[in-house]
């Protein structure tokens, strides 16, 4: 079955500098690969996904890319500011299969 | 809010307690999961409804027993737990089953004492 596996597990950064986190799949037959942001007390929600016919997604600070040919995906969140500040969750599943999440980020912005 | 409304936020329970969690999603959706969510573990699967009917059983103790009466609403039935079981409950919803366009709620923290 699916793995995901998804690095750093926290990471901090001064607000303005951009972030970086990187998941990786095992499965070459996942075709698509959400990204959710966990804030202290609330589910996770989604804030950006991406399907393997694309190579990158933006919108607005925040970014995805997909390397099929590695299995590999990252998030990019640039001009970080303090709200950013949560859980960062990758994903992969295909077709309608379920979702199998990576371990998650803690992302620290500080002002 | 999200559109998926968990209750209670929080539950304390003892190891011999019976108790339930609710979910109950307001978007139309399909497709129900739960998920158990534990301190530096991936988002572990528990059980997925399709059109009110089970399609996954994740190797879930039997401790554990789910219901979905309707395809808006969906239960998680809790009895003789053990302290390792207490962590976030979390409930999701999607039109179809699979992986896209998942809805969370904002779950339960169970304690087991």
């Amino acid at each position: 079955g699916e793995n995901v596996e998804q690095h750093p597990s926290t990471l901090s950064v001064q607000e303005g500098d951009s972030a970086v986190i990187k998941c990786t799949y095992s499965d070459s037959a996942s075709n698509y690969f959400p990204w959710y942001k966990q804030e202290l007390g609330k589910g996770p929600q989604l804030i950006i996904d991406i399907r393997s016919n694309v190579g990158e997604k933006k919108d607005q600070r925040i970014a995805v890319t997909l390397n099929k040919t590695a299995k590999h995906f990252s998030l990019h969140i640039t001009e970080t500011q303090p709200e950013d500040s949560a859980v960062y969750f990758c994903a992969a599943s295909m077709d309608t299969d379920k979702l199998i999440f990576g371990t998650g980020t803690r992302l620290q912005v500080f002002p | 809010e999200t559109g998926v409304t968990q209750t209670p936020r929080h539950l304390v329970m003892g190891m011999t307690n019976k108790k339930s969690l609710k979910c109950e999603q307001h978007l139309g959706h399909n497709a129900m999961y739960w998920y158990k969510q534990s301190a530096k573990k991936p988002l572990e699967l528990m059980f997925v409804y399709n059109f009110k009917e089970q399609t996954e059983n994740n190797s879930v103790p039997s401790r554990f027993s789910p219901e979905c009466p309707n395809s808006s609403h969906l239960f998680l039935h809790l009895h003789t737990l053990q302290p390792e079981d207490s962590a976030l409950y979390l409930c999701a919803s999607s039109q179809e089953a699979g992986g896209d366009g998942y809805t969370f709620g904002s779950g339960t923290r169970l304690t087991v004492v």
